[in-house]
């Protein structure tokens, strides 16, 4: 356990479908993310969150939506996703971003399926 | 354009033999490297971190890394496998002028017994 919990573990769901991610810490960190994970693929940073605020969008499609209601929870609003958005999401935290040394956590991960 | 490479897809390794999983990286200043390990069904957990000092830096499970700054590599090893350690490997690297990780795009381990 890293402290870090996701849900669902699994979610298949269709494109006109809404459906949300969950992410919790419990490691009293300031900072959450975001990540894409596809095969063979370097992780794709989503969305940054610090003490709450969005720090980062890296140009992600608007059929994504973050949340950030405070330091300890994330979600990911999912509204008409496309078959190509089936991956693992992974959310993480750390303690802090400037600093920058600090490692993430990361949760066990969502696994989508679009059809 | 920063990157990080991880030459290798996949890395076979015999139980009990020393293992190296290799990264290099191409980004400026004086940046700060990580590896990552993930287990089947799992999200990643990290290994160890180089920030400054000694180039070789020591992490969870037995696992080592050294950092060479003239070739730009930090490359993963272990003197002596464990079929345990059949995993994806992750580096990441963080340059000193943005805090956003950069990821390779991973290394499977495979551990034959």
């Amino acid at each position: 356990e890293t402290g870090v919990t996701q849900t669902p573990r699994h979610l298949v769901m269709g494109m006109t479908n809404k459906k949300s991610l969950k992410c919790e810490q419990h490691l009293g960190h300031n900072a959450m993310y975001w990540y894409k994970q596809s095969a063979k693929k370097p992780l794709e940073l989503m969305f940054v969150y610090n003490f709450k605020e969005q720090t980062e969008n890296n140009s992600v499609p608007s059929r994504f939506s973050p949340e950030c209601p405070n330091s300890s929870h994330l979600f990911l609003h999912l509204h008409t996703l496309q078959p190509e958005d089936s991956a693992l999401y992974l959310c993480a935290s750390s303690q802090d971003i400037p600093a920058g040394y600090y490692e993430q956590y990361f949760g066990p991960g969502t696994r989508l399926t679009v059809t | 354009a920063q990157s990080v490479a991880q030459p290798e897809d996949q890395v076979n390794v015999a139980e009990g033999n020393p293992l190296t999983v290799k990264c290099t990286y191409s980004v400026s200043g004086n940046p700060y490297l990580f590896w990552y390990v993930q287990y089947p069904n799992r999200g990643l957990q990290f290994l160890l971190k180089y920030i400054t000092g000694d180039n070789l830096v020591k992490g969870s499970y037995g696992f080592e890394a050294e950092f060479n700054k003239s070739q730009t590599s930090f490359h993963l090893k272990k003197p002596s496998a464990l079929v345990s350690d059949s995993a994806l490997y992750f580096c990441a690297v963080r340059p000193d002028s943005n805090y956003q990780l950069i990821w390779g795009a991973g290394t499977k381990l495979i551990i034959k017994p």
